[in-house]
């Protein structure tokens, strides 16, 4: 049971540089997530998507650029990097949008350093 | 000011020790609270869910939900080292598709 799978686990790059992280997940969830954690602030919702070809902005969407023609995959891109998205990067999925109870699951996370 | 404010510790305790952990809100819409575990270089994973008000016991773990007060526990009773991490409150309101909005995190040390 591969689950929810991220890649790059970690990454370099260059102010300006395109960056994008991948996630897939096996379950067919319809919902994916993208969160940022950073010290002092948690995680905070990037973009999340509630099916293939649906996606909308959470909290802090400026400087990222998803899609998902596929239920199972949910890249993100940085099209410019910038030194403040410097961050961990973490992909979750849910089988509904309706929190009734349904387990939101993480992936072990992207590593993501600009300099 | 943040919708859901955490303390971040850390928090160092010895083997044994019952742990409280908490968060407050200032959203009242939010209905469904959850604490996540997160140990190092790992994603978050659920560890208690309670939706409104309430207790809710799982093992050494209970989750205490006072919605008149904006405030959520989690209470951890005989602390193992292997308890040892990260602990992130999260909340959710009904219409937000799944959305959660989460604290910052409390980092928690079980000293042998």
């Amino acid at each position: 049971d591969a689950g929810i799978t991220q890649s790059p686990r970690y990454k370099i790059t260059e102010t300006g540089r395109q960056v994008t992280l991948m996630c897939h997940q096996t379950w067919s969830h319809s919902y994916m997530f993208w969160y940022r954690q950073d010290l002092g602030h948690g995680l905070r919702l990037i973009y999340y998507s509630a099916a293939a070809d649906i996606t909308d902005k959470g909290e802090v969407p400026d400087g990222y650029v998803v899609s998902r023609s596929k239920t199972e995959n949910f890249p993100l891109t940085l099209e410019s990097a910038t030194r403040s998205q410097t961050s961990v990067y973490f992909c979750a999925s849910s089988e509904s949008g309706r929190f009734s109870g349904n387990t939101i699951y993480f992936g072990e996370g992207s590593w993501l350093t600009v300099v | 000011q943040k919708e859901v404010e955490q303390d971040p510790g850390p928090l160092s305790v010895p083997e044994g020790a019952i742990v409280s952990l908490n968060c407050t809100y200032s959203n009242s819409a939010f209905q469904y609270f959850m604490w996540y575990r997160q140990y190092s270089r790992k994603g978050p994973e659920l560890l208690m869910y309670t939706y409104s008000s309430g207790n809710k016991e799982d093992g050494r773990f209970t989750a205490q939900v006072d919605k008149s007060s904006k405030y959520i526990s989690l209470f951890i009773r005989d602390s193992q080292p292997s308890d040892s991490a990260t602990y992130l409150c999260a909340m959710s309101a009904s219409n937000q598709g799944g959305k959660l909005i989460f604290g910052q995190g409390t980092e928690l040390s079980v000293k042998p």
